[in-house]
């Protein structure tokens, strides 16, 4: 069966840390991947999202993630957090010809001031 | 318009009340979905409806009964919830399925069961 994991369960750091999150994927087929957050309290939004071409993706708010087939892995980079970044982050796959959503377990970032 | 919006926002009902939860959308998109979240866990997917037929059903106990009476509108019946049922349960819509779309959330329904 499909999966995704994410490397890290909670993860800390300072405001203007670098970030990383990572996600592996078992799906040996084509996939599309999203990384999607959730803010405290808030719907899950999405951050961004790679369907094909270029493996490294630019998202919203400084976001970028990158494609690596041969590591079936999408992981998430912020070259500097913010206090307002503190959030539950998930990596998605969609499989099924897309019309299911696989979620990672998520990675709960907090950002400290 | 890219929202899907949910409601209501907050439910309490006992083990033997029947309630409805709704989902609806306006971007046009022929793929609906119903995911459940527990509390620090990543959504689980319940129901997938692909041009108004349910193409996804991932073993959901009965209780549980989707509905997709238009493009736009999705719901989900409960009744004779258990406690453990208790849960954020999500809506979300894409393009469609088949094609490289990503989803849309929508805030979702926070349950309790008592």
């Amino acid at each position: 069966a499909q999966s995704v994991s994410q490397h890290n369960h909670h993860v800390i750091l300072s405001e203007a840390a670098s970030l990383e999150l990572g996600c592996n994927y078992s799906y040996g087929g084509t996939v599309n991947l999203f990384w999607y957050v959730q803010y405290p309290g808030q719907h899950l939004q999405l951050l961004l999202k790679y369907f094909s071409g270029d493996p490294l993706v630019k998202g919203i708010k400084g976001f970028e993630a990158e494609f690596i087939k041969s590591k079936f892995s999408f992981n998430l980079r912020k070259p500097s957090v913010q206090w307002s970044d503190t959030a539950e982050y998930f990596c998605a796959v969609a499989v099924n010809y897309g019309q299911n959503f696989v979620f990672g377990p998520g990675t709960r970032l907090s950002v400290l001031p | 318009d890219t929202e899907v919006t949910q409601t209501p926002k907050h439910l309490v009902m006992g083990m033997t009340n029947k309630k409805s939860l709704k989902c609806e959308q306006h971007m046009g998109h022929r793929a609906m979905y119903w995911y459940k979240q527990k509390a620090k866990k990543p959504p689980e997917l319940m129901f997938v409806y692909s041009y108004e037929k349910l193409s996804i059903n991932e073993s959901v106990p009965s209780r549980f009964s989707p509905e997709c009476p238009n493009s736009s509108l999705l719901n989900l019946h409960l009744h004779a919830l258990q406690p453990e049922d208790s849960a954020l349960y999500l809506c979300a819509s894409s393009l469609r399925g088949g094609t490289a779309t990503e989803a849309f959330f929508g805030q979702g329904t926070r349950l309790t069961v008592v």
